[in-house]
């Protein structure tokens, strides 16, 4: 079985740039999350498809932020314009369930906005 | 609010002997717990939970975790560490009765470095 793919593994830009993540769950799971970890500190969540519907998007920083799931597969997370606040580690999860269902992680994104 | 703190940013054991990452939470009600580990250039993996029952719950690669509700605790062990436990540990919650409030929440993580 294949496990959570994320893309690209790495990406510098410039502060004002636009960088799409992209993350592919396991098959089959219905449930999507997205978190960031800035270094040192926690991993935080940003928000919860189920399906293609956004479950939770409490934890989405701003406007800048766009998360999208069309069809229920893959989903791509936009960030426009970036930040230099805005690097980190982005992960993606992906579970057949809501929590107390464990969560399956892609290896993450490093994002970094100079 | 919901929280957790792991009191330590970095362990450091001998291969072979016991180890212990300290986590401890803040909910209201009862929690679903969770350890999740992080190797180098890897995304988080699941190592294991508690959602009810039995208090001392086992899991992967020889880990279990005992939750304690009295001391709102729920430290990860392992009777003898490998050096290939070596990794990023997170502790993670959720309240049973969450409402709105249904993401989980993380600890900052803590460093395992296991000596040979």
């Amino acid at each position: 079985e294949a496990g959570v793919t994320q893309f690209p593994s790495h990406s510098v830009i410039e502060k004002g740039q636009t960088v799409t993540l992209r993350c592919d769950p396991i098959s089959g799971h219905d449930n999507l999350y997205w978190y960031r970890r800035v270094m040192g500190k926690e991993i935080k969540f940003l928000l919860h498809f189920v399906k293609e519907s956004k479950q939770d998007e409490s934890g989405m920083p701003n406007n800048r932020f766009l998360a999208e799931r069309t069809g229920g597969t893959y989903s791509t997370l936009k960030v426009q314009p970036a930040e230099l606040e805005d690097s980190g580690v982005y992960f993606c999860a992906s579970s057949p369930g809501p929590v107390p269902y464990e969560q399956y992680f892609g290896p993450g994104t490093r994002l970094t906005v100079t | 609010a919901q929280s957790v703190a792991q009191p330590e940013d970095q362990v450091n054991v001998a291969e072979g002997n016991p180890l212990t990452v300290k986590c401890t939470y803040s909910v209201s009600g009862n929690p679903y717990l969770f350890w999740y580990v992080q190797y180098p250039n890897r995304g988080l993996q699941f190592l294991l939970k508690y959602i009810t029952g039995d208090n001392l719950v086992k899991g992967s690669y020889g880990f279990e975790a005992e939750f304690n509700k009295s001391q709102t605790s729920f430290h990860l062990k392992k009777p003898s560490a490998l050096v290939s436990d070596s990794a990023l540990y997170f502790c993670a919650v959720r309240a049973h009765n969450a409402g709105n409030n249904r993401k989980l929440i993380w600890g900052l993580g803590t460093s395992l470095a296991v000596n040979p």
